[in-house]
Order: structure tokens, then C-alpha cells, then sequence
């Protein structure tokens, strides 16, 4: 079993719907969670860290993450073409390094 | 203020060969992290590096090495390239090295290796 599980997608939507975007984890020490967005050919850009369980919210974006279920979400309300990208989420553990384990990536694709 | 930049942006290595890339972390920033990102997979976790000194290591061969400067630069060494060296090798930066820490991102330097 891999450590961070993410569908890769593609998940394709139309402009303007909620978007849900998920990923389980296996190891109760990871602590800190964060998203990243990243466009073809490009980094990762931080979208989301949180590091408690319950909602985070930023514009258009809401992180929630249970550690009870070890399951994390990124929610996008009125997605736009703008959003389509592969989203990665990311997770570390308490500890001296910051170490990330990142999930495959989900490609999201929003149609005008 | 600028970002975590890296050089050089694409390269093409033959097999065999040795390639040096490098990375600035952003401003006040003393740890710097590699990352390799195969198509189609998230990035994994190859070094990381605080205060000049290596302080984690991920499971890659010993071809794969890196080291940071005064300056909290970093350079990534891979020698005897493979054909399965061909990614994107990501430098990550972020204020301390514990798990407290916000980490970004460069743009990346594309390696293929023909």
C-alpha cells in the first residue's frame, strides 16, 4: 500500500461546478498537509497547508482534512478553465525534516 | 521577492554522462530539498539540506548527490546517467527543516537523458 493515494484522473468538469479532489493516507504520523496546483511542465505551486483536522478555507478553495478517516480533500467552488491543472496533494511528518510524500496527482480539466 | 529559482531550465544528456543542476532558495530561506518528478507521478523526495549540512536522504542510488554553500544554494549531481534519470528535478525551499515549515517550489530543471 502505497503511503499517499490519489486518483489521477483526468476528471473533467464544466465551468462554474464544485470540484472535489481527494487523497488517504496510511501513516498516523503525517501532520501536516498541503495542496499543490501545477501546470503542465511547471512546479508546484502551494495552494493549501493546514496541519489540523476541519475545514481551511481561501477564496474559492477549502482544504478539509480527517485524521480519524486519514482523509484529505481540496473542494473548488466555481471552478474556471483558469483551475485546469494536476493537483497534488502533500503530507509530512513531525519531525526534524520537512519531508514531503506527495500522492500521484489528479489532472482536473474545466471546460468552458 | 523572488522565488526558488533553478538552472537550467532543459537539458540533454547521452547516457553515461554527469549533469550538475542548480538552485537558489528563496530570500532568509536555509533549507533546500530535491525532488524528482517522473511523467505522470508525483515528485519523491531525493535530499535535503540545512544549514550546509545533509540532513535527509531518499532512496536513491549514490550517483545521485548534492551540496549547499554558504549561501544556502545547492547544487544536484548525478553521474553515469541512466536513460530512467529523464524527469523533472525539483528544488524546494522553506524557512527551517521542521514540519512546522511552508515549502516552495521552482520552476524545475527538465533533464533527458538520450
Amino acid at each position: 500500500q502505497k503511503e499517499v493515494e490519489q486518483d489521477p484522473g483526468p476528471l473533467s468538469v464544466p465551468e462554474g461546478a464544485i470540484v472535489s479532489l481527494n487523497c488517504t493516507y496510511s501513516n498516523s504520523a503525517f501532520q501536516y498537509f498541503m495542496w499543490y496546483r501545477q501546470y503542465s511542465r511547471k512546479g508546484p505551486e502551494l495552494l493549501m497547508y493546514t496541519y489540523s483536522s476541519g475545514n481551511k478555507e481561501d477564496g474559492r478553495f477549502t482544504a478539509q482534512v480527517d485524521k480519524s478517516s486519514k482523509y484529505i480533500s481540496l473542494f473548488i467552488r466555481d471552478s474556471q478553465p483558469s483551475d485546469s491543472a494536476t493537483y497534488l496533494c502533500a503530507i509530512l511528518m513531525n519531525s526534524g525534516y520537512s519531508t514531503l510524500t506527495f500522492g500521484k496527482g489528479t489532472m482536473l480539466l474545466v471546460s468552458p | 521577492d523572488a522565488g526558488v529559482t533553478q538552472s537550467p531550465t532543459h537539458l540533454i544528456k547521452t547516457r553515461g554522462q554527469q549533469v550538475t543542476l542548480r538552485c537558489s532558495p528563496i530570500s532568509g530561506h536555509k533549507s533546500v530539498s530535491w525532488y524528482q518528478q517522473v511523467l505522470g507521478q508525483g515528485p519523491q523526495f531525493i535530499f535535503q539540506y540545512y544549514e550546509k549540512e545533509e540532513r535527509g536522504r531518499g532512496n536513491f542510488p549514490d550517483r545521485f548527490s548534492a551540496r549547499q554553500f554558504p549561501n544556502y544554494s545547492s547544487e544536484l549531481n548525478v553521474n553515469a546517467l541512466l536513460l530512467g534519470d529523464s524527469a523533472l528535478y525539483l528544488c524546494a525551499s522553506s524557512l527551517g527543516r521542521g514540519g512546522g515549515n511552508t515549502i516552495y517550489f521552482g520552476e524545475g530543471s527538465w533533464l533527458t537523458v538520450v
